[in-house]
């Protein structure tokens, strides 16, 4: 069965820094995909950004970046210039690729942006 | 399209009640989920339908869940009786799955159930 696990249950950010939260996950596919999702306190799960394993090009979108290590099971989330808006729990989700498109979460990272 | 809509939005019950839970999906999104989110466990994945029929059901955590999905439009989380280690948020997630390609999976805004 495939784990993530996310081993910093909290985090805090000066506005405008740079701030990195970590996952490992484990699996025994080739071929898979890996998630961020932010939990604003709303409650709505929305999707930052995805990387697929067959891609060795990480991921962008705007101020988020991953670093994506296939080898070493590990997808990180760098988020730029962070805004008081990214105050929110962040998960890390893993998928397999296939027919059934089961999505397994990490246990999240609460973020805080300091103004 | 108005995405994954879930109704109620919060529930409070009463210990012993039966509790309904409502999830419509995006048109012609073809695969549901149902996950429980709670402080000591973070999300889990209940029960996953493809074109309404359960596929996976291995994370119902005992007999007094069972869900539906009568038809495309609509599926249900019941829980009776209900108790208070039962509180929870409930997410409905649905996706437009074509063969093996990448599909996101879009969520509801939650039910909070809580029972007292």
């Amino acid at each position: 069965a495939q784990t993530v696990t996310q081993s910093q249950p909290e985090m805090s950010v000066q506005e405008a820094e740079t701030v990195t939260l970590s996952c490992t996950y484990d699996t025994s596919e080739n071929n898979y995909y890996l998630f961020w999702y932010k939990q604003p306190p709303s409650r709505q799960m929305i999707l930052v950004i995805r990387q697929e394993a067959y891609k060795q090009q990480n991921a962008t979108e705007n101020r988020f970046s991953v670093n994506f290590q296939k080898a070493a099971k590990s997808f990180s989330l760098k988020i730029s210039d962070s805004q008081l808006g990214d105050t929110a729990m962040y998960f890390c989700a893993y998928c397999n690729s296939g027919g059934y498109q089961k999505v397994t979460f990490g246990t999240g990272t609460k973020l805080q942006v300091i103004p | 399209d108005a995405g994954v809509i879930q109704s109620p939005r919060h529930e409070v019950t009463e210990m012993g009640q039966e509790v309904t839970l409502r999830c419509k999906p995006i048109s012609g999104h073809n695969s549901l989920f149902w996950y429980r989110q709670t402080m000591m466990r973070g999300l889990e994945l209940l029960i996953y339908f493809n074109n309404n029929v359960p596929i996976d059901d291995s994370g119902m955590p005992e007999d007094r869940f069972s869900a539906k999905m009568p038809n495309a439009s609509f599926s249900t989380l019941k829980i009776q009786p209900s108790e208070p280690r039962d509180s929870a948020v409930y997410f409905c997630a649905t996706q437009n799955v074509q063969g093996s390609s990448y599909a996101e999976a879009f969520f509801g805004q939650g039910t909070r159930l809580t029972v007292v």
